[in-house]
């Protein structure tokens, strides 16, 4: 069964970087046909994608993240990596990470990890 | 700023018939159709439906969606008070090269 799990700071101060890791079981980042994704979730609100990366680097960002937004990715670890810069108090969320069928159905999700931008 | 257009809430009675809306354009959910995904408070979303009215293993058949146009729809039959969650929609949008998500709709099983 597949499994995602993300790490990373819970607090993160005002006008620096967010960032966070992806870690997957059960199967290979490698193995194709999917994207590894990134969506955030504020308290009480909606969800937003953040971008996805295939394993071979190639990345797609939402327009209104694009200038703070880097996903990464390294296969030796099956992993997948997320930095978001110059955070404010309004980029506390959960933040979760999820496999993209055809880079357009989420399917398989972490629990998500909640970060607070706070100084 | 949601993508995608769901009303925010539906109430519908036990055992009843739920049928929730979303709403895109020809770039979204008109081209490649909609997903549809369930969310509990404090846990991470999950898939229910793909491209329209696929459904990942072990979802319910009582979850169906169809799309009309750029409007796409989950129905949910024989409602169950554990249907009572958060909804959202989402779509690839070919535009933006983005996917896109609906604002939610909050079911309430009265």
């Amino acid at each position: 069964q597949l499994q995602l799990q993300e790490s990373g700071p819970g607090l993160v101060k005002p006008s620096e970087t967010l960032s966070l890791t992806c870690t997957v079981s059960g199967g290979s980042i490698s193995s194709g046909n999917y994207y590894w994704g990134w969506i955030r979730q504020p308290p009480g609100k909606g969800l937003e994608w953040i971008g996805s990366i295939y394993y071979s680097g190639s990345t797609y960002y939402n327009p209104s993240l694009k200038s703070r937004v880097t996903i990464s990715v390294d296969t030796s670890k099956n992993q997948f990596s997320l930095k978001l810069s110059s955070v404010t108090a309004a980029d506390t969320a959960v933040f979760y990470c999820a496999r993209t069928g055809a880079n357009s159905f989420l399917d398989y999700w972490g629990q998500g990890t909640l970060v607070t931008v706070s100084s | 700023q949601a993508g995608l257009t769901q009303p925010p809430s539906v109430s519908k009675g036990l055992r009843q018939t739920a049928t929730l809306t979303c709403t895109g354009n020809s770039n979204n959910v008109g081209n490649q159709g909609a997903a549809w995904l369930q969310q509990h408070q404090g846990h991470p979303p999950k898939l229910l439906s793909y491209r329209n009215n696929n459904r990942p293993s072990g979802i319910s058949e009582r979850f169906s969606a169809s799309r009309s146009g750029n409007t796409a729809s989950l129905t949910i039959t024989g409602l169950q008070p554990e249907d009572e969650a958060d909804y959202y929609c989402s779509a690839w949008d070919s535009s933006l090269s983005a996917v896109v998500f609906g604002g939610g709709t909050k079911l309430t099983v009265l």
